[in-house]
C-alpha cells in the first residue's frame, strides 16, 4: 500500500530564505507524486507534480521538487520565502487503486 | 472557468438533521471526489465518481453518508442523521482523465465548513 509522511506538522522561516518541506513516500509502483497548497479558507491548489521523466519538477510560485527514488523522497523548495507563501502544503502519492494518499501536511510560516 | 463550485459554503446544522452538500464540477471533467478534512484525521477521500458512476466509496464513514451524481455537471453529498463527529470541511475535486497523471492533477473546490450542533 502506498503511504506518505511529511516530516515536520509546522515550518518557520524568514522572508527571503530557503524553504524546505519534506516528503517521503511508500509505494510499490513506479510513483506519480503531487505537491498541494492550501490558502486559509480555500480549497487544495496543485503546485507541481512528478510522472516520469526529469526528476526536477519546476511548479507555480517559484516552488520545485526533486524525485529521489534511492532515498524515497519527493521534498519541496523555493530560494527565497515570500510572505504570500504562509500556508499549508501537502504531499501526495497516488494508489495503485486511482487514489491520491494525502500526507498530514505541514503549515509554513514566513515572519517578516 | 469559474472552477468547482460549492455550496453552501457553511452550514451549521443540529444534531439529528439531514445536510445535503452540493458541488458543480468543472466543465469537462469526468472524475469528481469528495473529501472530508479534519484536524484529527487530515484530508479523507470519501467517495469518488467516473463519468457520474460510483467506482470506489470504501471511504464513506457510515451508512449515514450517501452521494450522488445525477449528471455530469452536479453532486450531492447528504448525511441523515448528522452528527456532531460529522463537523468538518468537506472538499469537492474534479479532474479530467488523459495521460501521464493528467487524471490525478484534480481541482479543488473552496470547501463546504459543516458545524453539527
Amino acid at each position: 500500500a502506498q503511504s506518505v509522511t511529511q516530516l515536520g506538522s509546522h515550518v518557520s522561516v524568514s522572508e527571503g530564505a530557503l524553504v524546505l518541506l519534506r516528503c517521503n513516500y511508500s509505494s510499490s509502483v513506479p510513483p506519480y507524486l503531487f505537491w498541494y497548497v492550501q490558502y486559509p479558507n480555500q480549497g487544495l491548489q496543485l503546485l507541481l507534480k512528478y510522472t516520469t521523466g526529469a526528476t526536477l519538477v519546476k511548479g507555480i510560485n517559484g516552488f520545485e521538487a526533486e524525485f529521489k527514488k534511492s532515498e524515497t523522497s519527493f521534498h519541496l523548495t523555493k530560494p527565497s520565502a515570500h510572505m504570500s507563501d504562509a500556508a499549508e502544503y501537502f504531499c501526495a502519492v497516488l494508489s495503485n487503486t486511482g487514489k491520491l494518499i494525502f500526507g498530514q501536511g505541514t503549515t509554513l510560516q514566513v515572519k517578516p | 472557468d469559474a472552477g468547482v463550485i460549492q455550496s453552501p459554503r457553511h452550514e451549521v446544522t443540529e444534531m439529528g438533521q439531514e445536510v445535503t452538500l452540493r458541488c458543480k464540477p468543472i466543465s469537462g471533467h469526468d472524475y469528481l471526489f469528495w473529501y472530508r478534512q479534519t484536524m484529527m484525521r487530515g484530508l479523507e477521500l470519501l467517495i469518488y465518481f467516473n463519468n457520474n458512476v460510483p467506482i470506489d466509496d470504501s471511504g464513506m464513514p457510515e451508512d449515514r453518508f450517501s452521494a450522488k451524481m445525477p449528471n455530469a455537471s452536479f453532486s450531492t453529498l447528504k448525511i441523515q442523521p448528522s452528527e456532531p463527529r460529522d463537523s468538518a470541511v468537506y472538499f469537492c475535486a474534479s479532474s479530467l482523465s488523459g495521460t501521464s497523471g493528467g487524471r490525478y492533477e484534480q481541482y479543488f473546490g473552496p470547501g463546504t465548513r459543516l458545524t453539527v450542533t
